[in-house]
């Protein structure tokens, strides 16, 4: 049973260019979250997908935009790089339950460095 | 808003030393909490987790147990190993009024085990 997947696994682009992160959740889960983790912090919510639809959203600026497939994969596409876009991007599914809260399983993740 | 609040690190011990590592929370509902780690060069892995007061979850010797009155979810481990060396974050997880939820993550603490 395949765990989460991210591709690619390590990137670095230059500011003002444009960034797409992709990701494959583990069997069996429909929901997607994403996080940045920057360098000696915690994971910080960007947004969740369920359903194709974002459902929520952190405390991040819209150049900061996600699409989640029918077969349950996403992308993060992050537009006009700055440096502090420079982080560790974290992939984490779930399966969403009606009846209780759920865990997540989180990916490898990416590393985007922005020079 | 809901947080999480966990002792700062580096926590350095020796093998077969005993280990706290403090978190606290706020909430607004009732959330599950959790213990994630995150070794060098990967993504976050659950360690364990508890859904509801006084519930107590153990894996690979590490224990806490979720304490409504002192919001509380403090990790501990008897007698840690150098393999135990790694950041290790505190997180909940909480329902929005659409039903989905939110994971808040601690800033992580990082545990070094000295041979």
């Amino acid at each position: 049973d395949a765990g989460v997947t991210q591709s690619p696994t390590h990137l670095i682009k230059t500011r003002g260019q444009q960034v797409t992160l992709r990701c494959s959740p583990k069997s069996g889960h429909d929901t997607v979250s994403w996080y940045q983790q920057a360098l000696g912090q915690g994971p910080q919510f960007i947004f969740q997908y369920y359903e194709e639809e974002e459902r929520q959203r952190g405390n991040f600026p819209d150049r900061f935009s996600g699409h989640q497939f029918p077969n349950y994969s996403s992308e993060l596409n992050v537009n006009a790089l700055l440096l502090g876009d420079s982080a560790l991007y974290l992939c984490a599914s779930s399966f969403r339950t009606s009846g209780g809260p759920d865990s997540q399983y989180f990916g490898p993740g990416t590393r985007l460095l922005v020079l | 808003g809901d947080s999480v609040t966990q002792m700062e690190g580096p926590v350095t011990l020796s093998e077969e030393a005993f280990l706290t590592i403090n978190c606290t929370y706020t909430a607004t509902g009732y959330p599950s909490l959790f213990w994630y780690v995150q070794y060098p060069g990967e993504g976050l892995q659950l360690l364990l987790k508890a859904t509801k007061a006084d519930d107590k979850g153990s894996n690979k010797g590490f224990e806490a147990t979720y304490r409504k009155e002192t919001t509380s979810f403090h990790l501990e481990k008897g007698s840690v190993q150098v393999s135990d060396s790694a950041v290790y974050f505190c997180a909940l997880s909480d329902k929005y009024t659409s039903g989905t939820y939110k994971y808040i993550f601690g800033t992580g603490t990082r545990l070094k085990v000295l041979a």
